[in-house]
Order: C-alpha cells, then sequence, then structure tokens
C-alpha cells in the first residue's frame, strides 16, 4: 500500500523558533509536494521538488525552505516561524502529472 | 491563479444528486478532483485532460468543457460517504504549469 508518511501530526513551536518538517514516501516517486491548507483558503503549493535536490517555489514560498537530499525524503523548513505560519501541513507525492498522494498532514501552532 | 469552486457548500439527503463546478480564467490543460473526508488526507478521484473527456468513479463522474475551461462533478444517488470537502486543482497549457487547487466545496449528506 503507498504510504507518504509525515513525522509529526501536531507541533508547537514559539515565535522565531526554527521548525522542520519532514515527509517520506515509499512509493519512488520523483515529485514531492508541500501544501498548506487553511479555512477558506483551500490547498495552496508552497515548493515542490521534480528530483533530488531539486526545488521550485510554488504560490507561497515566502517564510519557506525546503530540501531533498534523498528521493523518498522531502523537508519544509521554517527558519524562524511567525504565527502566521499556524496551519496544517500537507505533502504529496506523485510519479508523473498524475494522481497526489498525500501525507496525513502536520497541524503546526505558532505561539 | 486559483480556480474558482461553486456553490460554496452542499447539503442534501442521502440519495439526491449533485453538481459541483470548478471553472478558470485560464485555458486549461487538465482538472483534476480530490475528496478530503473530516480529519483525513485529501484521496485522489479522478483527472480530467483536455480534449472534453467524461470519467466516471463508482456514482461520480465529471465532465472537462475545455472551451469554457469549466469542469463539473456530478455525484448521482449520494451516499453518506460522499460527506467531505471537494477540491478541484488545475494545470494551465503551458511549459511549467502547477497544480493550482480551488478553495474546495463542503459536501454535507444527511440521512
Amino acid at each position: 500500500d503507498v504510504k507518504v508518511t509525515q513525522s509529526s501530526r501536531y507541533l508547537v513551536k514559539r515565535t522565531g523558533e526554527k521548525v522542520f518538517l519532514e515527509c517520506v514516501q515509499d512509493m519512488d516517486h520523483e515529485n514531492m509536494f508541500w501544501y498548506r491548507q487553511d479555512p477558506g483558503l483551500g490547498l495552496r503549493l508552497i515548493y515542490f521538488s521534480y528530483d533530488v535536490k531539486m526545488k521550485e517555489k510554488g504560490d507561497i514560498p515566502e517564510g519557506y525552505s525546503v530540501s531533498r537530499e534523498k528521493k523518498e525524503r522531502f523537508s519544509l523548513i521554517l527558519e524562524s516561524a511567525s504565527t502566521n505560519q499556524t496551519s496544517m501541513y500537507l505533502c504529496a507525492s506523485s510519479l508523473n502529472a498524475g494522481e497526489l498522494f498525500f501525507g496525513e498532514g502536520s497541524r503546526l501552532t505558532v505561539l | 491563479q486559483q480556480p474558482v469552486q461553486s456553490p460554496q457548500a452542499v447539503i442534501l439527503r442521502e440519495g439526491e444528486d449533485a453538481v459541483i463546478n470548478c471553472s478558470s480564467s485560464k485555458a486549461l490543460y487538465s482538472v483534476h478532483w480530490y475528496r478530503q473526508k473530516h480529519g483525513e488526507a485529501p484521496v485522489f478521484l479522478m483527472i480530467l485532460l483536455k480534449g472534453g473527456e467524461q470519467k466516471g468513479h463508482e456514482k461520480i463522474s465529471a465532465s472537462f468543457n475545455e472551451k469554457k475551461q469549466q469542469s463539473s462533478l456530478y455525484l448521482t444517488a449520494s451516499q453518506l460517504s460522499y460527506s467531505g470537502t471537494y477540491f478541484c486543482g488545475t494545470k494551465t497549457t503551458g511549459a511549467n504549469s502547477k497544480l493550482t487547487f480551488g478553495k474546495g466545496i463542503t459536501l454535507s449528506v444527511r440521512p
């Protein structure tokens, strides 16, 4: 069964802290994505990657960075967390331009 | 640019039909439909490619009118399990197009 695993379901951080959100997929997919989900705003793309060590900005990359050192792992980094980054973060992967497989999500609260 | 989904919310009784719409102001290459149940990850329903094809998934089908840059999702004889938030994602024609999701529509099926 295909699986996208996000390391933390719930996190609480303080303003200014560095935050790492980890995502691992076991499907050998080339493409990986980080989305942010907020009520009334839908799913918004933060960053994506089509290959190892490759990254591209999505629609709302400000305040975030990513790392993809291995094919199966895609990390989202908040260098200095702020309260407006309180949100649900969803990681996804895909083999080609088709179906996205999503993880369960990481709910981040920044105090 | 984010596609526009309508209506904003749908409430129906078990066995009733519903239509959810997704429209874009730009020329579309593909439309992707996902359903997210409360507290769960979004799950893929179907992709429609440029060409006006119609697809089905159990009692859920969809159409893509590329002239109008619109897609509609048809839920027939709705079941309680159809409840959730439905997202459409669109890719425009042209190089390096990203999948952009709409804000989602909450659909509630009641006994």
